[in-house]
């Protein structure tokens, strides 16, 4: 069965990096696009960072323009979200998630269970 | 950016109602809309794709319509697991955006 397992979490200072992992299993990774979302305590979800099926296609939203990058190894199926310059306002579960198609756009129709990052002196 | 409204932002309602949640976008998004279901410390399920298609294992009492600017979820007959918040999200364009969320509960 498909799934997506986030990793890589925790609490760290403003102005530091962190980098997630979503290791997948189950579904053939070169073959879908792949999302991170993320969900700020007792807020609603925001879209943070979108990659195509062969990687060539890259898009972040505005808010971490320049400071998260998405990335993924097709030879360990994994996902990863490197982010620096870390904010306040970045704390909140990340989650992973593929999407129905190989491109950048398509329903996300597996998630994984989410890490929390929190970012606090 | 594409806005989503979704409304109303909670709802009570008894076990057997019919639920609807409407969903508007800023600009025309075709069918490019998708709803889904989060319990308290899950993640999002997808529940509806491209407006009116149940995702497989989806019970059929979930529905939803709409196309361009104006959708609507439905739950035919409201059942005590359905207790969640309910997310419209556009793909028709990046930045991909999420409605507000609709935060169901039982009267």
């Amino acid at each position: 069965q498909v799934q997506l397992v986030e990793s890589g979490g925790g609490v760290v200072q403003p102005g530091r990096s962190l980098r997630l992992s979503c290791a997948t299993s189950g579904f053939t990774f070169t073959s879908f696009g792949m999302y991170w979302v993320r969900q700020a305590p007792g807020k609603g979800l925001e879209w943070v960072a979108v990659i195509s099926s062969d990687g060539s296609k890259k898009y972040n939203t505005d808010s971490v323009k320049g400071r998260f990058t998405i990335s993924r190894d097709d030879s360990k199926n994994t996902l990863y979200l490197l982010m620096n310059s870390l904010r306040a306002e970045d704390t909140a579960v990340y989650y992973c998630a593929k999407t129905t198609t190989n491109m950048i756009r398509g329903p996300l129709d597996y998630w994984g269970q989410g890490t929390l990052v929190t970012v606090s002196s | 950016d594409i806005q989503m409204t979704q409304s109303p932002s909670s709802l009570s309602a008894s076990v057997g109602d019919r639920v609807t949640i409407t969903c508007q976008a800023s600009q025309d998004i075709t069918n490019y809309l998708n709803w889904y279901q989060q319990k308290p410390g899950k993640a999002p399920k997808l529940l509806i794709y491209d407006a009116f298609n149940l995702e497989t294992g989806v019970p059929s009492r979930f529905s939803g319509g709409g196309s361009g600017t104006d959708f609507t979820f439905t739950i035919s007959s409201l059942q005590p697991e359905d207790i969640a918040t309910y997310y419209c999200q556009q793909y028709d364009n990046l930045p991909l955006t999420f409605g507000g969320g609709t935060k169901v509960e039982i009267k």
